[in-house]
């Protein structure tokens, strides 16, 4: 069965280009979360969406990030314009609901960006 | 506020050592579940182990096993006779109920030496 899917795996641009992450989560998850790792700051959630309806965006740093997950296969993570200190690891990670159970959520292999 | 604590930066073994990661917890509900995630060198996360707050039975499978104590807020981990592939960062993690976020410790990087 296919995992999580994310791209590009590599971005490098420069400050004030605009970045789109996109992902694709495992089909039949109806939970799709966006993570961002750091050196300083570690794993911290940006924002995650149930049945493709945002549900907690309190994680999003600020106006220049924004998510869209147009349909269950498909999420994008968009920074415009980027910055340097945006470089970090992107992880988009997608679980099965199932209620109040928490299960498991099943990460990308993230993206790495640096912005320049 | 921390919710989860991993106390461990760093733990270097020699291969066939048991390693025991530490992590405390912090939650006010009454139902919540605790994940243990492994990260290699080549960066992805991979989930490893997850339990809810009504179960404290410990449990052993294959090489790995944890120990859960809410008396202490504790999810210890332990992987018996280390390996090389074993070296990895090793997250513990927190989901409160109702709530499907994750909130991570810091990570514990493990080194096995051959």
């Amino acid at each position: 069965d296919a995992g999580v899917i994310q791209s590009p795996r590599h971005e490098v641009t420069e400050m004030g280009q605009e970045v789109t992450l996109r992902c694709k989560p495992i089909s039949g998850h109806d939970y799709l979360f966006w993570y961002r790792q750091t050196m300083m700051r570690g794993l911290e959630l940006l924002i995650y969406f149930n049945n493709n309806v945002p549900i907690d965006d309190s994680g999003m740093p600020e106006d220049r990030f924004s998510a869209k997950m147009p349909n269950a296969s498909f999420s994008t993570l968009k920074i415009q314009p980027s910055e340097p200190r945006d470089s970090a690891v992107y992880f988009c990670a997608s679980s099965v609901g199932q209620g109040r159970s928490n299960q498991p959520q099943h990460f990308g292999d993230g993206t790495r960006l640096s912005i320049l | 506020a921390q919710k989860v604590t991993q106390a461990q930066t760093e733990i270097s073994v020699v291969e066939k050592e048991d390693v025991t990661l530490d992590c405390v917890y912090e939650t006010r509900d009454t139902t919540y579940y605790l994940f243990w995630y492994k990260q290699p060198p080549s960066g992805e996360l991979v989930f490893l182990i997850r339990r809810n707050s009504f179960d404290e039975q410990n449990e052993i499978s294959g090489r790995y096993s944890w120990n859960f104590q809410k008396s202490t807020s504790s999810f210890n981990f332990t992987i018996t006779a280390s390996q090389v592939v074993d070296s990895a960062v090793y997250f513990c993690a927190l989901s409160e109920s109702g709530d499907y976020k994750l909130s991570f410790g810091a990570g514990t990087t493990v080194t096995v030496r051959a």
